[in-house]
């Protein structure tokens, strides 16, 4: 059973328009949310995180929602620029253990941002 | 600086062949290091981790092994491909921000 979900296989927006990729996971013991993006024939690079004592982390263009209770977060783009074009993988570990953790990655959503 | 490196790029191998594929990191001692892989249409799936040398922790049982023979080196192998191990295959150390990951192996095994 998948621990995360990114439901969204796929998402296309405008350029200059706000994309949104959306997350859900099963363990509420998950406290450390992160967002990773993938270009093709590349590994991921680390883009946003977030700790469970937070709800929202900002990072220029990027920003990361985290809901406790529904067990969900969201990556928010803006504006949307055709350089963000990329898989986008949600990914969430129990950081209980120091820097020994383990991420659980969902199946990633392809955002293309048309010109 | 810190850095990780993986080679090959890519890897076209017949089913039945060995594989051996080789991560090293620089710029940090006594790192944690991964094996992740991609399938088609899946997302990163955790097939191995290590805490240090000779420890090598498996998270699903399949075709593969890893080994961890020096501090900063990390390698999956195989002694019989199967067609079912295509894939991209990506090593990865800890940071205080997560994961940092290799440039990846894309494997296609024919």
């Amino acid at each position: 059973d998948q621990q995360v979900k990114q439901n969204s296989p796929s998402l296309s927006v405008q350029e200059g328009r706000i994309s949104i990729l959306n997350c859900d996971y099963t363990n509420s013991m998950f406290d450390y949310f992160l967002w990773y993006k993938k270009y093709p024939a590349e590994g991921p690079t680390f883009l946003i995180s977030i700790s469970s004592i937070k709800d929202k982390n900002e990072d220029g263009r990027f920003t990361v929602f985290l809901n406790k209770s529904a067990k969900h977060l969201s990556l928010h783009i803006v504006p949307s620029q055709p350089g963000d074009s990329a898989v986008y993988f949600c990914a969430v570990g129990d950081n209980s253990g120091g820097s020994n953790y383990k991420l659980t990655f969902g199946k990633g959503t392809l955002l293309t941002v048309n010109p | 600086s810190q850095t990780i490196h993986q080679w090959p790029a890519t890897l076209v191998q017949p089913v039945g062949s060995p594989l051996s594929l080789e991560c090293t990191v620089e710029g940090t001692s006594n790192p944690n290091l991964y094996w992740y892989r991609q399938a088609a249409g899946r997302g990163l799936q955790l097939l191995f981790y290590s805490v240090g040398i000779g420890q090598i922790s498996s998270e699903v049982p399949q075709n593969l092994s890893a080994s961890r023979p020096q501090d900063r080196q990390f390698i999956l192998s195989s002694k019989k491909l199967l067609l079912s191990d295509s894939g991209f295959y990506l090593c990865a150390w800890t940071t205080r921000l997560g994961y940092t990951f290799g440039s990846g192996t894309r494997l296609t095994v024919v």
